[in-house]
């Protein structure tokens, strides 16, 4: 089974700081990882993924995440934070295949204090 | 190119009653998926619809049920709803034999259960 959990429900930074987003996931299988966005009153943009190969990983918008297997982790940073990066942000894990359904976790809000 | 589109984009009904939700899956895309969204939480997987037949369910009850099309369009139909349904309904698309990273989310179909 997979599952996904992200340490702190709500984070704020301030402008201009490092935002630091974690994530720590469970699987039986090599796993397929993704950082996922929500804005207000929208659907999920995919922010970046990690599927085989380079383990720092890099996405839209200034994010990146690396994927680290003995810590069984996939940590969303971004040097500077932007007002525009306030929004809901979701980790989720599935399989390889299109077969495979995506494991969210429960969301981690993101607050940018000007 | 249009991506994945969902209908209506808000719903009001009250317990008991029935709902359907559309949703048209990007072009090219032979996949459906579901997902619940409950207020406050990450999407949960309901099902997932391939060439016109449920492929895997999540944990969800038998009041919820879906249909593919053959143009791959599909429907989620929730029965005797109650006042738990209420949530953002998720529609994803893929294409099966490409990898679960293509999967691309629809803005959503906001219920709301009085």
């Amino acid at each position: 089974a997979q599952s996904v959990t992200q340490l702190g429900s709500h984070v704020s930074v301030s402008e201009g700081a490092l935002v630091l987003l974690r994530c720590n996931y469970s699987s039986s299988v090599p796993p397929y990882l993704f950082w996922y966005v929500q804005y207000p009153n929208q659907g999920l943009q995919l922010l970046l993924k990690y599927t085989t190969g380079a383990t720092l990983v890099k996405g839209i918008n200034g994010f990146e995440a690396e994927f680290k297997k003995s810590e069984t982790s996939f940590h969303l940073t971004k040097p500077s934070a932007h007002m525009s990066d306030a929004a809901e942000y979701f980790c989720a894990v599935s399989g390889e295949t299109s077969y495979d359904k995506v494991i969210f976790g429960p969301g981690t809000s993101l607050s940018v204090i000007p | 190119d249009a991506g994945v589109t969902q209908s209506p984009t808000h719903l009001i009904k009250t317990r008991g009653q029935q709902v359907t939700l559309r949703c048209s899956p990007k072009s090219g895309h032979d996949t459906v998926s579901w997902y619940q969204q409950a207020l406050g939480q990450g999407p949960q997987f309901i099902f997932q619809y391939y060439e016109e037949e449920e492929r895997q369910r999540g944990n969800f009850p038998d009041r919820f049920s879906g249909h593919q099309f053959p143009n791959y369009s599909s429907e989620l139909n929730v029965n005797a709803l109650l006042l738990g349904d209420s949530a953002l309904y998720l529609c994803a698309s893929s294409f099966t034999l490409g990898s679960t990273d293509t999967q691309y989310f629809g803005p959503g179909t906001r219920l709301t259960v009085l």
